[in-house]
């Protein structure tokens, strides 16, 4: 079956660092992959997304590109902010007939220090 | 558009009761998806709705759990006889069914503490 793990966490950054949260996926077919963020408190939030292999997607500064040859999604963001610490999720959606559910990777959180 | 909403946002109840939670999808969305979310775990996916229609039930919803979305719209998940493992988070989602199908809007979740 379908399968995301991501990096593990606490990562613990200082304000303007680089961030990698590395992510890999097992799937057949075609996936979606996706990036959730939850800041503390709150729901789910839809970071980026990518659809198909090479796709990149990107919001608030934060970039992933679809890596079908290694399986990857890894997210990135070149200058971190305080506002960024939160627990992010990488997920697929598959694709073929169970291509609604989506598989979660077990989250990393992110505490980011001024 | 106001999101999806559940309803209660924190619940606490004693081993055995039957506990009942709302979910209000945002109202153009004709799917509509709960999942479980442990302490340091992701979500995970219980069931599916298109519609009125249950379309997948993850083997994780035994028995004990019954989830339903009359005229496709509201949907409710029960857990009859609660028992501690039930304690997490019960997130519901939606999304359409066209263009951008493939993303899922969460809301703030129901938290569940069995005693």
């Amino acid at each position: 079956g379908n399968s995301v793990t991501q990096m593990e966490g606490p990562v613990t950054l200082s304000e303007e660092a680089f961030l990698t949260i590395n992510c890999t996926y097992t799937a057949t077919g075609y996936p979606s992959l996706f990036w959730y963020v939850q800041y503390p408190g709150e729901g789910l939030q839809l970071l980026l997304k990518a659809t198909k292999a090479d796709d990149k997607g990107s919001n608030k500064g934060f970039e992933a590109t679809y890596r079908k040859e290694t399986t990857s999604f890894h997210l990135e963001k070149g200058s971190v902010q305080v506002s960024d610490s939160a627990v992010y999720f990488c997920a697929l959606r598959g694709s073929g007939g169970s291509n609604y559910k989506l598989t979660f990777g077990k989250g990393t959180l992110l505490t980011v220090n001024p | 558009d106001t999101g999806v909403s559940q309803d209660p946002r924190h619940k606490i109840t004693k081993r055995g009761q039957n506990v009942t939670f709302r979910c209000d999808p945002i109202s153009e969305h004709n799917r509509l998806y709960w999942y479980r979310q442990t302490l340091g775990q992701g979500p995970e996916f219980l069931t599916y709705f298109q519609n009125e229609a249950q379309l997948e039930k993850s083997r994780l919803l035994s028995d004990r759990f019954s989830a339903e979305r009359p005229k496709g719209s509201f949907s409710t998940l029960e857990i009859q006889r609660t028992e501690q493992g039930d304690s997490a988070m019960y997130l519901c989602a939606s999304s359409t069914s066209g263009r951008d199908q493939e993303t899922q809007y969460f809301g703030p979740g129901t938290r569940l503490l069995v005693l």
